[in-house]
């Protein structure tokens, strides 16, 4: 069954550094998007991107804040100077259109 | 602005009853509702979604009632099983926008 990947699946960096987070969605998925979640929390809608570029985005992300697709298979979000607030899951998906997204497992990234 | 609004933050129901968790947007243009079921350490994943095109629909024991008038739909767990224990999210799609409600812990005591 096809899956969405992330790696890595834990991350911890020192405030200020950057942080880049990396997913493979699956091949033939459209529409791709990052959320993040604190400790268990909410999840948060970061960005979304589409037709290689992005879609929508919240407040949350804000210019510390990127994603590329650089391949046509690796999606990643860039994280340029993280700040200890930045501590959180987070979550890459994809979808084909309007449809079922499929979530990959997660980066617990962790800010020290 | 909160553009879904999942109630209750968290739920305790007794093996053998029913779970409900209620949602409701404001977007009119989201056309895709699908509720995720997430367990500790796990991403969400996919558990029922409805199209605003039916008012119902139901998968062995999870029914998603929606009301397009009301802009509001639900989650029912029937049977609820402590293997039904975890967090479920309430999110609204539409085009390139998913945005998630703020999730339900849903505990089942045996």
């Amino acid at each position: 069954e096809p899956e969405v990947t992330q790696t890595p699946s834990h991350q911890v960096t020192q405030m200020g550094q950057e942080v880049i987070l990396r997913c493979v969605p699956i091949s033939n998925h459209l529409y791709f998007y990052w959320y993040r979640q604190i400790l268990g929390q909410k999840v948060e809608f970061l960005v979304s991107f589409y037709n290689n570029e992005i879609s929508e985005k919240s407040e949350i992300f804000d210019d510390q804040f990127s994603v590329e697709r650089p391949d046509g298979s690796n999606f990643t979000l860039k994280i340029r100077s993280t700040k200890l607030e930045d501590s959180a899951m987070y979550f890459c998906a994809s979808s084909y259109m309007n449809t079922e997204a499929f979530f990959g497992q997660g980066t617990r990234l962790t800010v020290v | 602005q909160q553009q879904v609004k999942q109630s209750p933050q968290s739920l305790i129901v007794q093996k053998g009853g029913i779970s409900i968790i209620n949602c409701a947007y404001e977007n009119t243009a989201f056309d895709y509702f699908p509720w995720y079921q997430q367990f500790p350490g796990k991403g969400p994943a996919l558990l029922i979604a409805i199209r605003p095109d039916v008012s119902e629909k139901k998968e062995g024991r999870f029914t998603i009632s929606f009301n397009k008038s009301a802009k509001q739909f639900s989650l029912h767990i029937m049977d609820s099983q402590p293997g039904d224990s975890a967090t479920y999210f309430c999110a609204a799609e539409g085009g390139n926008d998913m945005r998630f409600g703020a999730g339900t812990r849903l505990t089942v005591k045996p």
